[in-house]
């Protein structure tokens, strides 16, 4: 198995719901990431995951909410959400956790595309 | 600083024919990773190649084809005979702290 999935594909939401999104791979990998990536730009980073620790919180709203449940896992927790958090969310996962010592590739899920109203 | 340029915002080519996309990076490290990635209208982002600075050899897989230059801190990539399926954005970044610095990405569109 050497994909990352995600769930679910699409997701609506008002500013007052709570809802949460899934990401899983079953390759064994020890760094799981969040990204965000709005129309035509790049995707940024959100969160990392390293060996089921949270490692990197590039400042991310509160309202956002990583949860590592086990080394296959990874949600993304979301309450209060604004219209501008609107975007593709994308989960990645790499070989080895931050502390490998080398870089190593991230593979990335299908991603979620989120709309808030 | 560290900082990925991808000139080309939008390349339009007939099927068949050859392109190359651009990719200029800056960093003060002297070990560092490069990659690409390609991201289709479905939306996934598709590892296509790592390839770390002490490695200069040009690398090739398939109708792909990868520069990379050190001299000139550039990191080219080059599709042979393009086929609809290549129509894409495609991603330069470059590791820094185990985080991806990506470029902004140039939108292939491959017309038949």
């Amino acid at each position: 198995d050497t994909e990352v999935t995600q769930t679910p594909k699409h997701l609506v939401m008002g500013m007052t719901n709570k809802k949460s999104l899934k990401c899983e791979q079953h390759m064994g990998h020890r760094a799981m990431y969040w990204y965000k990536q709005k129309a035509k730009k790049p995707p940024e980073l959100m969160f990392v995951y390293s060996y089921e620790k949270l490692s990197i919180n590039e400042s991310v709203p509160s309202r956002f909410s990583p949860e590592c449940p086990n080394s296959s896992l990874l949600n993304l927790h979301l309450h209060a959400l604004q219209p501008e958090d609107s975007a593709l969310y994308l989960c990645a996962s790499s070989q080895e956790g931050l502390a490998g010592g080398s870089y190593n590739e991230q593979f990335f899920g299908p991603g979620t595309r989120l709309t808030v109203l | 600083a560290q900082k990925v340029t991808q000139a080309q915002t939008e390349i339009s080519v007939v099927e068949k024919e050859d392109v190359t996309l651009d990719c200029v990076y800056e960093t003060r490290d002297t070990t560092y990773y490069l990659f690409w990635y390609k991201q289709p209208p479905s939306g996934e982002l598709v590892f296509l190649i790592r390839r770390n600075s002490f490695d200069e050899q040009n690398e090739i897989s398939g109708r792909y084809s990868w520069n990379f230059q050190k001299s000139t801190s550039s990191f080219n990539f080059t599709i042979t005979a393009s086929q609809v399926v290549d129509s894409a954005v495609y991603f330069c970044a470059l590791d820094s702290n185990y985080q991806l610095i990506w470029g902004a990405g140039t939108k292939l569109i491959i017309k038949p």
